[in-house]
């Protein structure tokens, strides 16, 4: 069965970075790409970006762009998502989720709860 | 960026009642419109894809229709399970966006 596990939950102080990783395991990791959607507490679904983990192409929310980059490993089927100069405003859940750019977004991780605090 | 409004943004009903949540996008998006239900400290799941195709293994209560601009999401015959909060998500152009989520309370 498709599963993506995601890395653990993360305290980071304002301007350090984070990465947060999403291991695919039950299906064709280089078939599918992986999106990457947020939630802060008590709120929306925030869309991220997206990474091919065919070829490696990416397209970012323009917000978050030159904060974020998203990356594959196709030899160990995992995702990573790295956002610096954290702020207290991207303390949220960061969920990875597999689909195609343009498409639905079929399973999802369990979340890694980043904290950004003094 | 295209913009999705749902309504209501809360509703309590009851059990076997019909529950009917609608998303309109700030522009055409054809079918690309899909939903989501999130459980309390739970991951989002997909319910339908494409406006209306039933993702494998949802409950048959479940159904979706429109195109366009003018989305709704049927829940038949509710149940206390279906307590969650159900959001819609564009896909037709980048950046791909959600609705701000509608809340359903089982009284």
């Amino acid at each position: 069965q498709v599963q993506l596990v995601q890395s653990g939950a993360e305290v980071k102080k304002p301007g350090a970075s984070v990465k947060v990783s999403c291991k695919a395991s039950g299906y064709t990791f280089t078939s599918y790409g992986i999106s990457w959607v947020r939630q802060a507490p008590g709120q929306g679904l925030e869309w991220m970006g997206w990474i091919s983990a065919y070829n490696g192409n990416t397209n970012y929310a323009q917000k978050l762009q030159g904060r974020v980059t998203m990356t594959t490993d196709t030899s160990t089927s995992t995702a990573y998502m790295e956002l610096r100069s954290l702020r207290s405003d991207d303390t949220a859940v960061y969920y990875c989720a597999r689909g195609a750019v343009t498409s639905f977004l079929d399973y999802w991780g369990q979340g890694t709860l980043v904290t950004v605090s003094s | 960026e295209i913009v999705l409004t749902q309504s209501p943004d809360f509703q309590s009903v009851t059990p076997k009642e019909k529950v009917t949540i609608t998303c309109r996008a700030s522009q055409s998006i054809g079918s690309s419109l899909h939903w989501y239900q999130q459980k309390p400290d739970q991951s989002p799941k997909l319910l339908i894809k494409y406006a209306s195709q039933s993702f494998s293994g949802v409950p048959s209560r479940f159904s979706g229709s429109g195109s366009g601009t003018d989305f709704t999401l049927t829940i038949n015959s509710l149940e206390a399970e279906d307590a969650a909060t159900y959001y819609c998500h564009q896909s037709s152009s980048l950046p791909g966006t959600f609705g701000q989520g509608t809340k359903l309370e089982i009284k």
